[in-house]
């Protein structure tokens, strides 16, 4: 079993609308979740991170941690072009940047015009 | 913001040579670095952690006497491939963390094809 596993779409979402991206992990001593954006060929970068149990709000992305299930989802409102990218998700054992980050496979989100 | 540079981003190599990957941390002290690898396609997969003055800790499956990291001040980790094969051309990925904050710095990447 992969310790953090993505649906590695592609997920086509017309734009406008809400893409919704989901990730689940195995290691349920795991502490800190991240989602991150990576364009072809580019470092990923970070969108968001998130540490207790609910949903995190930063502008048109929510983040959803829900430890019991071991799920972590991403949502993304208003979806633009701009948005199409591969999405990863990626947890933490630790609460430091000390600690190493295990990263999903991805998901490849493409929004249509 | 913090900006952690990679050098070089591309580079090609015959097959039995080694290259140097080099990861600096421009405006902070790094006192922790993480060297991944992507292949096409694929997730990053850590290879090590690596804190300075410290030897580098390796990912089970990664052989450290091939990929050697040194991280010997707090701006400059490298990442040496020795002997390279075709199946090491990948994207190789390092990022840092300081000693203040909870902030990981992504470098841009470098590219190494072997041929």
């Amino acid at each position: 079993q992969k310790e953090v596993e993505q649906n590695s779409g592609p997920l086509s979402v017309p734009e406008g609308a809400i893409a919704s991206l989901n990730c689940t992990y195995s290691d349920r001593g795991s502490q800190s979740f991240f989602w991150y954006r990576q364009y072809s060929g580019k470092s990923p970068e970070l969108i968001m991170f998130i540490y207790s149990n609910g949903d995190k709000e930063d502008g048109r992305f929510t983040a959803q941690l829900n430890k019991a299930s071991q799920y972590v989802s991403l949502l993304i409102r208003d979806s633009q072009p701009s948005d199409s990218a591969t999405y990863l998700c990626a947890v933490s054992p630790g609460y430091s940047s000390a600690s190493k980050i295990i990263f999903g496979s991805g998901t490849r989100l493409s929004i249509r015009p | 913001g913090a900006v952690v540079s990679q050098h070089p981003s591309w580079v090609i190599c015959k097959s039995g040579t080694s290259v140097k990957i080099e990861c600096r941390s421009l405006d902070f002290q790094a006192t922790t670095m993480f060297w991944y690898r992507q292949f096409p396609k694929q997730s990053l997969m850590l290879m090590a952690t690596s804190n300075e003055g410290s030897k580098a800790t390796y990912e089970q499956g990664v052989e450290k006497d091939k990929f050697l990291i040194n991280h010997a001040s707090l701006t400059l980790s490298t990442l040496t491939v020795t002997s390279a094969h075709p199946e090491d051309s990948s994207f190789y990925i390092c990022s840092a963390s300081g000693r203040s904050g909870n902030t990981i710095y992504f470098g841009e990447g470098s590219w190494l094809t072997v041929v």
